[in-house]
C-alpha cells in the first residue's frame, strides 16, 4: 500500500523566514511525487513534481523540493516566506498500474505567515 | 475561463435528496477524476475514468455514482444524500499521453452541504 504523511497540520513562520514543509512517503514502487497548493476558496494548483532525473525540483513562486530516496522524503522549502504564501499545502504520490490511477494525498499542512 | 469547470460551486440540499455535480473540461484530456476533501483528511478519490467507456471506483465510492457523458464531461451523483457527505468536491483531469507522472489538474471545487 502507498501512503503519504505530512508532519504538522499547521506550520507558522515569520515573513522572510525559511519555509519547510515535511512530507514522507511509503511506496512499493519508484514514486512520482507532487506538491499542490490550495489558496482560500480555490482549487488545487500544482507547485512542482518529481518524476525521474534530478532530485532537486524547482517549482513556481520560489518553492523547491528534494527527493531523498534513502529517507523516503520529499520536503518542500522556500528561502523567504511572503504573506501571499499563506495557504494549504498538500503532498501527493501518484500510483499507476494494475488498473488504478490517481493521487494519494497527505492530510495537508496549513502554512501561516506571521508579519 | 477555467480549463476545468464545476457546477454548481455551492449547493445546500436535504437528506435523502438526489444531487448531481457536473464537471466539464476544455483541456482535451482523456482521464477524469472526482475527489472529496474533508478538513484535516486531505483528498480522497471517489471515482475515476480513463475514457468514456472506462469508469472505475476509487477509495470511497459507496453512496456515489458517476457518468461520463462525453470525453469532456464527467458528473458525480449522490442518489440519496446524507449529512456525512457534506464536503468539498473536486473534479480533475489528466492526459495519459504525457506519460508517467502526468499532472492532474483540478477544478475550483463544489461545496456541498447536506442538512
Amino acid at each position: 500500500a502507498q501512503s503519504v504523511t505530512q508532519l504538522g497540520s499547521h506550520v507558522s513562520v515569520s515573513e522572510g523566514a525559511l519555509v519547510l514543509l515535511r512530507c514522507n512517503y511509503s511506496s512499493s514502487v519508484p514514486p512520482y511525487l507532487f506538491w499542490y497548493v490550495q489558496y482560500p476558496n480555490q482549487g488545487l494548483q500544482l507547485l512542482l513534481k518529481y518524476t525521474t532525473g534530478a532530485t532537486l525540483v524547482k517549482g513556481i513562486n520560489g518553492f523547491e523540493a528534494e527527493f531523498k530516496k534513502s529517507e523516503t522524503s520529499f520536503h518542500l522549502t522556500k528561502p523567504s516566506a511572503h504573506m501571499s504564501d499563506a495557504a494549504e499545502y498538500f503532498c501527493a504520490l501518484m500510483y499507476s498500474g494494475g488498473g488504478a490511477d490517481g493521487l494519494t494525498f497527505g492530510k495537508g499542512t496549513h502554512l501561516i505567515i506571521q508579519p | 475561463d477555467a480549463d476545468v469547470t464545476q457546477t454548481p460551486r455551492n449547493r445546500i440540499t436535504k437528506t435523502g435528496k438526489r444531487i448531481m455535480l457536473e464537471c466539464s473540461q476544455t483541456k482535451g484530456h482523456d482521464r477524469m477524476y472526482w475527489y472529496r476533501q474533508d478538513p484535516g483528511l486531505g483528498l480522497q478519490l471517489i471515482y475515476y475514468s480513463f475514457d468514456v467507456k472506462d469508469i472505475n471506483k476509487g477509495e470511497i465510492s459507496d453512496g456515489y455514482s458517476v457518468s461520463r457523458q462525453a470525453q469532456a464531461k464527467f458528473s458525480l451523483s449522490l442518489e440519496s444524500a446524507i449529512p456525512n457527505q457534506t464536503a468539498l468536491y473536486f473534479c480533475a483531469t489528466s492526459d495519459r499521453a504525457t506519460g508517467a507522472g502526468n499532472t492532474i489538474y483540478f477544478g475550483e471545487g463544489s461545496w456541498l452541504t447536506v442538512v
